[in-house]
């Protein structure tokens, strides 16, 4: 399968806790762009990656929250000191130019 | 800011059409698309229409945009049980890199 993929796919933690979330896109697409959804709401996007550079950050990214895409390949997003309002699903999507394709999320559940 | 809005459930009977709306406010999008999502996956690029196009068909689905409006459409002929999901309107907001902004989706339930 060459669709994007996230591991993990579900994350319990306790608050205070960091965690880190990894996202491979579709090979070749050097777009990158991470979403968080929370329960009954469509899709927040939170930052954007062209290659290895991070180009936008929503005001939804908050100081506790960074993402990496070193190689311009996968991309890592780190959560510190978890609180309970962070409790989502994390979406990863790539495009290459156009449309953007979504991988699976990751669950994340902060008690 | 930037909105995009959907009536939050929906529900017809197997072969009906169903239509799912949505409004937007962004009058630079470029884009607008159709996702769908089951429970537990992820998002499914269903279709998109370029903003200078008023009606895209793709098989069973049919996009209508109303520039002007700033009203969008999906249709569903022939609406099949498999097609219970949700369904979000994303408009491409035109000024940033590309991010979607999504409506919070609509629930579309199919009854035998």
């Amino acid at each position: 399968d060459t669709g994007v993929s996230q591991d993990p796919r579900h994350k319990i933690t306790k608050r205070g806790q960091n965690v880190t979330f990894r996202c491979d896109p579709i090979s070749e697409h050097n777009r990158l762009y991470w979403y968080r959804q929370t329960l009954g709401q469509g899709p927040e996007f939170l930052t954007y990656f062209q290659n290895e550079a991070q180009l936008e950050k929503s005001r939804l990214l908050s100081d506790r929250f960074s993402a990496e895409r070193p190689k311009g390949s996968f991309s890592t997003l780190e959560i510190q000191r978890t609180e309970q309002g962070d409790s989502a699903m994390y979406l990863c999507a790539s495009s290459a130019d156009g449309e953007q394709f979504f991988g699976p999320g990751t669950r994340l559940t902060v008690l | 800011g930037e909105d995009v809005e959907q009536s939050l459930f929906l529900s017809v009977r197997e072969g009906d059409s169903s239509v799912i709306n949505c409004t937007y406010t962004d009058s630079s999008s470029t884009y607008l698309y159709w996702y769908k999502q089951e429970p537990g996956a992820g998002l499914q690029l269903l279709t998109y229409i370029f903003s200078n196009m008023d009606m895209k068909q793709d098989q069973r689905l049919t996009v209508l945009l109303n520039k002007k409006d700033k009203h969008l459409s999906l249709r569903i002929a022939d609406t099949q049980t498999g097609d219970s999901a949700i369904y979000f309107c994303a408009e491409k907001y035109g000024g940033s890199q590309g991010n979607l902004i999504f409506g919070k989706g609509t629930k579309l339930s199919v009854k035998p």
